[in-house]
């Protein structure tokens, strides 16, 4: 089974900022792969924020985006508020088959 | 106002079966490819399984570890997504989400989450 990793933590200032990353062990991430991006705060469900690589919800902030960076998936956010600090979590479809979410980012807004 | 209330969660022993169920509101279940999600306590999230909508065929996949032993369902004349466990063991022990939104895209609209607890 493919293993999908991420940073297990990163930092940003308020209004700064800051990309995640979610690679996979069966190589480039690509937009075949249909990589997903969910926000979770402790103790709720999660919120799915980029589904398709770089496609938004209607509930999505505008300052949240996705895309592929390298060989790899990545979910950039622009302008961070203090509601943004939560953990988030890729998830990469393989052969829209079975799908694999990342050990989750734990982001820092400070 | 789109809803997912998950319910049937219980404290289950090792062995035992469990059947979950999801009722969907406010927007087209009968069209939307659906997933369970479950998050073991202080863990993070982990796939279960996939049903596509009955005019996709209705088909089922499954994460390896479940494989066998899970199946899903649903029934979209009352808006229901069922989650059917069986050979429980104590590392089936999570909150279990379910999730859906559209055709194809099987993780959009979240459940609050049910828990299951496998334990002697």
């Amino acid at each position: 089974q493919a293993v999908v990793t991420q940073e297990p933590s990163l930092t940003v200032s308020p209004g700064g900022t800051v990309t995640l990353t979610c690679g996979s062990s069966t190589g480039a991430v690509t937009s075949g792969h249909y990589p997903y991006w969910f926000q979770q705060r402790p103790g709720q469900a999660p919120r799915t924020l980029i589904y398709g690589t770089n496609n938004r919800h209607s509930w999505t902030p505008a300052r949240f985006s996705g895309s592929l960076l390298g060989d790899k998936a990545a979910l950039t956010l622009s302008g961070a508020q203090p509601e943004d600090e939560a953990e988030y979590f890729c998830l990469i479809s393989y052969d829209n088959v079975y799908f694999v979410f990342g050990g989750g980012t734990k982001l820092t807004v400070l | 106002e789109v809803q997912l209330v998950e319910s049937g969660g219980d404290l289950i022993k090792p062995g035992g079966s469990l059947r979950l169920s999801c009722a969907a509101s406010g927007f087209s279940f009968s069209e939307a490819w659906m997933s369970w999600v479950r998050q073991a306590p202080g863990k993070g999230l982990e796939w279960v399984g996939r049903i596509k909508s009955i005019a996709d065929g209705g088909t089922t996949d499954y994460a390896a570890a479940v494989k066998g032993r899970f199946s899903i369902s649903r029934d979209d004349s009352e808006n229901r997504l069922y989650l059917h466990m069986n050979s429980l063991k104590t590392e089936d022990t999570a909150v279990y989400y379910c999730s859906g939104h559209s055709r194809f895209w099987s993780l959009g609209y979240w459940g609050q989450g049910g828990l299951v607890t496998v334990s002697s």
